[in-house]
């Protein structure tokens, strides 16, 4: 099975700042890489699928870049909506796998 | 909308069965690959199992291979996970997630169903 690896495992930061976090596949997917969003007590929702694709209805602060097997996900302009957890899942194939998540905080 | 909205989540002894639902609404659900999706207590995500659109092929994680079986009855818009031989490692929020037309991601969640393993 693919490995995905993110970091950091957790993040804090401001309102208005800039934020990345990654995600490395174990080995090469292409750009078949979704992020999804998950605030407390929710479910995950899809911001990102095929690395760079935003979901509908996703704010364009939020990108997705990379190929292979390095992927980032940045968040521009933090609002505070943004705070929670982000995932990545590869889509290349079965089985699907995420990675450990990282969890945005406000600093 | 798309809504997902499961039920049938518990208390199960180890080596005990439950069977989780899910209902549909708001798109073609005859139209969609349906897959279930948990969450662990320690927040991991883990797919669970996949139904094809029409309910004919089905996949699974070797970790609940021959344990769950995923159906679904598309007159009903209704998803369901069989689960057997359970174990305290199933322990999990277990959401049901629409696949996407255009790859093996998730589109949609529902809320979610807890399942707990204890004796």
């Amino acid at each position: 099975d693919i490995q995905m690896t993110q970091s950091p495992a957790s993040l804090s930061a401001s309102v208005g700042e800039t934020v990345t976090i990654t995600c490395r596949a174990s080995e090469n997917i292409y750009s078949y890489l979704a992020w999804y969003q998950q605030k407390q007590g929710k479910s995950p929702q899809l911001l990102v699928y095929n690395a760079k694709t935003l979901a509908e209805g996703v704010p364009s602060r939020f990108s997705g870049s990379g190929s292979g097997t390095q992927f980032s996900l940045k968040i521009n302009s933090l609002q505070p909506e943004d705070f929670g957890s982000y995932y990545c899942q590869h889509h290349y194939g079965t089985p699907p796998t995420f990675g450990g998540g990282t969890k945005l905080e406000i600093k | 909308e798309v809504m997902l909205v499961e039920s049938g989540g518990g208390l199960v002894k180890p080596g005990g069965s439950l069977k989780l639902s899910c209902a549909a609404s708001g798109f073609t659900f005859s139209s969609y690959a349906m897959s279930w999706v948990r969450q662990t207590p320690e927040k991991r995500l883990e797919w669970v199992a996949t139904i094809s659109s029409g309910g004919s092929y089905t996949y699974y994680p070797d970790s609940v291979k021959g344990r769950f079986t995923i159906s679904r009855d598309n007159a009903k818009n209704t998803l369901y996970l069989q689960m057997s031989s359970l174990r305290s490692e199933d322990t999990a929020m277990y959401y049901c997630a629409r696949r996407a037309l255009t790859g093996d991601y998730f589109d949609y969640w529902g809320q979610g169903t807890t399942l707990t393993v204890s004796s």
